[in-house]
C-alpha cells in the first residue's frame, strides 16, 4: 500500500534557527497536505500542495513538492518557540490519504 | 468554522468493557474518519466512512468497528476493550473528492485499565 514516510522523526532546533523537514512517498501524489499539531492538541491544516515543482509560503514556513511528486518539504527560518509541535505531512495517491508519521519539533530557547 | 465534536476528552474504562467514541461533525461533510495516534507512530486509520451506512477498513480495524447512521455522526466502537487499546483516538471529517481538508477533533483520550 501506499507509504509517506518522514524524516526525520525528531528534532531539537535552537530559537532563531532554520529547520527543514522532508516527507518521501513510495507512489506519485496526486497532492500532499501538511499538517501541525501542538503539544496536547489536535492536528491542523497548514497547506496543500498540488502541482509539480510547487512552492508556497506562509510567513517564515516554505513548502515544496517535489517534481516527480512523491515528494515534499517543510522549511522554517528564524524559529520562534510557537514553531513547537508535530509537523505531519499527508500523501494522496489512488484516492487514499496517507498519514507520515510526523516530525516531532522541539524549540530551545 | 468546522467543527468536528468528539462527545468525551477522557475515557477510563474496564478490560472487556464495551466502549462508544462518538463524533459529530457539522459542516455536512461526507467522509468521516476514525484514526488513533501512539508514540512514535503517527495517525493510523481505523475506519472511515463515505457516505450514510458505508463503511471501510483503515489500516488498523482489528478491534474495532463502526457506525454510521446520520451523515453528521461516526461512532467508533470497542466491542470489548483491552489494554493495547489504550491510545489518542481523533475522529475527522471531509468534503468527498481529492485534495479536501481533513479536519479533526480534539480527541478522545482512552485509558483501558
Amino acid at each position: 500500500g501506499q507509504q509517506v514516510m518522514q524524516i526525520p522523526q525528531y528534532q531539537h532546533v535552537q530559537e532563531g534557527e532554520d529547520f527543514t523537514t522532508y516527507c518521501n512517498s513510495s507512489t506519485t501524489l496526486s497532492n500532499i497536505q501538511w499538517y501541525k499539531q501542538r503539544p496536547g492538541g489536535h492536528p491542523v491544516f497548514l497547506i496543500q500542495l498540488v502541482k509539480s515543482g510547487e512552492v508556497k509560503k506562509q510567513k517564515r514556513l516554505t513548502f515544496q513538492f517535489g517534481e516527480a511528486k512523491k515528494n515534499s518539504s517543510l522549511h522554517i527560518t528564524a524559529t520562534q518557540t510557537t514553531d513547537v509541535g508535530t509537523y505531519f505531512c499527508a500523501g494522496e495517491g489512488n484516492n487514499r490519504l496517507a498519514f507520515g508519521k510526523g516530525n516531532q519539533v522541539v524549540v530551545i530557547p | 468554522d468546522v467543527k468536528v465534536t468528539q462527545s468525551s476528552r477522557y475515557l477510563v474504562k474496564r478490560t472487556g468493557e464495551k466502549v462508544f467514541l462518538e463524533c459529530v461533525q457539522d459542516m455536512d461533510h461526507e467522509n468521516m474518519f476514525w484514526y488513533r495516534q501512539d508514540p512514535g507512530l503517527g495517525l493510523r486509520l481505523i475506519y472511515f466512512s463515505y457516505d450514510v451506512k458505508m463503511k471501510e477498513k483503515g489500516d488498523i480495524p482489528e478491534g474495532y468497528s463502526v457506525s454510521r447512521e446520520k451523515k453528521e455522526r461516526f461512532s467508533l466502537i470497542l466491542e470489548s476493550a483491552s489494554t493495547n487499546q489504550t491510545s489518542m483516538y481523533l475522529c475527522a471529517s471531509s468534503f468527498r473528492g481529492i485534495g479536501n481538508t481533513i479536519y479533526f477533533g480534539e480527541g478522545s483520550w482512552l485509558t483501558v485499565v
